[in-house]
């Protein structure tokens, strides 16, 4: 069974730029959540989709948005994009109803 | 809202050496998620605790929950490179029903040195 995978792993962009980061959910979960890494800090919860709708949020802004698909998988996307908004990515996926998560390796976003 | 606090930040200890990572909650811990990152990876899913007392092990490693402390242990005995890296404590901190919304401590990093 194939893993979490996410993508791009590595990305720069400027302040005020839009990203997009991607994510492919394990075989047979149908739940996705993302997750923000700072440098030093442990994930923070951004939020979860189910069923393609957004399914509890974390205390993330508005620009912060995510969209999942019918395959499961999922996208990231953040607007007006600020220096603190520079960290890991991670995306998790997960079976309805389980707390045991399957991360991916990340996407690193660095904003200059 | 909860917050997890880990101790100690980070540890360095001889290869073969016992260690014991401690994670404590600010609310009642209904279920306690342990993980494993490589500096800059994803992480890996190690131990799920879920009921007050609970204890686990998986190879080298054995983690508690401790409900009343609010307070869970990672211990690793016989310690060897392979385990460097940062593991993470998770909770789920709305009575076991936050599936997959989890808050995580700050992270331990362990270096294990030959």
């Amino acid at each position: 069974e194939t893993g979490v995978t996410q993508s791009p792993t590595h990305l720069i962009k400027t302040r005020g730029q839009q990203v997009t980061l991607r994510c492919s959910s394990q075989s047979g979960h149908n739940t996705v959540s993302w997750y923000q890494q700072a440098l030093g800090q442990g994930p923070q919860f951004i939020f979860q989709y189910y069923r393609e709708e957004e399914n509890g949020r974390g205390n993330f802004p508005p620009r912060f948005s995510g969209l999942q698909f019918p395959n499961y998988s999922s996208e990231l996307n953040v607007n007006a994009l600020e220096l603190d908004d520079s960290a890991l990515y991670l995306c998790a996926s997960s079976l309805t109803g389980a707390n045991v998560l399957t991360f991916g390796a990340g996407s690193r976003l660095t904003v200059l | 809202s909860q917050e997890l606090e880990q101790s100690p930040q980070s540890l360095i200890v001889q290869e073969g050496k016992n260690l014991t990572i401690n994670c404590t909650s600010s609310k009642t811990l209904y279920g306690l998620y342990w993980y494993k990152q490589k500096y800059g990876e994803g992480l890996i899913f190690l131990m799920m605790l879920q009921k007050g007392g609970e204890e686990k092990s998986h190879e080298k490693i054995t983690a508690k929950l401790d409900e009343k402390k609010q307070q869970s242990s990672l211990h690793i005995t016989a310690s060897q490179p392979s385990h460097a890296g940062i593991y993470l404590c998770g909770a789920d901190g709305a009575g076991g029903t936050s599936y997959g919304k989890l808050t995580f401590g700050q992270g331990t990093i362990l270096t294990v040195h030959p």
